[in-house]
């Protein structure tokens, strides 16, 4: 069955580095989005990619759909500490299955 | 803004008991999901729900669980006979088309099975 996997599981930031968070299905997606959920909070929806290597732009965050529509990657430049939070793929596949990846979670320090 | 308001925000049941988690959707949305999240895990799709039927569901939506729209307003989760293993966030969401569609979650109820 349809698997999405995100690497890195967790990831550890200095405030003002950039970081990237990869996403990636076993099966060819009809979409992914792409949802943040603060510590405590519920999944807030960030973007959808539809198009094969289409790439969406939201201030500081960076979205990218493969060529594939396989994988897609959520690049964030100069973290600040609101950055902090889990940030989860999600896709729907051919057939209709709607999933979530694991999660990326990021900690941002001063 | 319009917001997926959810009832109770947490919700303590002894194992075996029956818990019904409410959802109210926001108002023009036709489709309707649950999600669970147990603590520290991924979110995971439990169903989706449009035209008065289940339109989706996965593994995890087994015979202990059951959805309803009872009126115009409301969504319902029925989970019968609890096990230990239910304890976690359950989210519901809504959205304006189906899962091609931005969807909006309420801020969950916690269930906890002791």
């Amino acid at each position: 069955g349809q698997q999405v996997m995100q690497i890195p599981q967790y990831q550890h930031v200095q405030e003002g580095e950039d970081f990237t968070t990869y996403c990636n299905s076993s099966t060819t997606l009809s979409n992914i989005q792409w949802y943040k959920q603060r510590p405590g909070g519920h999944p807030v929806f960030l973007i959808q990619l539809v198009k094969s290597g289409e790439v969406k732009k939201q201030k500081r965050l960076t979205f990218q759909f493969g060529e594939a529509k396989k994988n897609s990657s959520l690049h964030i430049t100069a973290t600040q500490t609101t950055d902090v939070g889990t940030y989860f793929c999600a896709g729907t596949d051919s057939w209709g299955k709607f999933q979530f990846g694991a999660g990326t979670q990021v900690v941002v320090t001063p | 803004e319009p917001e997926v308001t959810q009832t109770p925000s947490h919700q303590v049941t002894q194992m075996g008991q029956e818990v019904i988690l409410r959802c109210v959707p926001i108002s023009n949305h036709l489709y309707f999901y649950w999600y669970r999240q147990i603590l520290g895990q991924k979110v995971e799709f439990l169903v989706s729900f449009y035209n008065n039927e289940i339109s989706e569901k996965s593994e995890i939506f087994d015979d202990q669980f059951s959805v309803e729209r009872p009126d115009g307003s409301n969504f319902t989760l029925k989970i019968r006979s609890t096990k230990l293993e239910d304890s976690a966030m359950y989210f519901c969401a809504s959205s304006e088309q189906g899962l091609l569609n931005i969807q909006y979650f309420g801020a969950g109820t916690r269930l906890s099975v002791l």
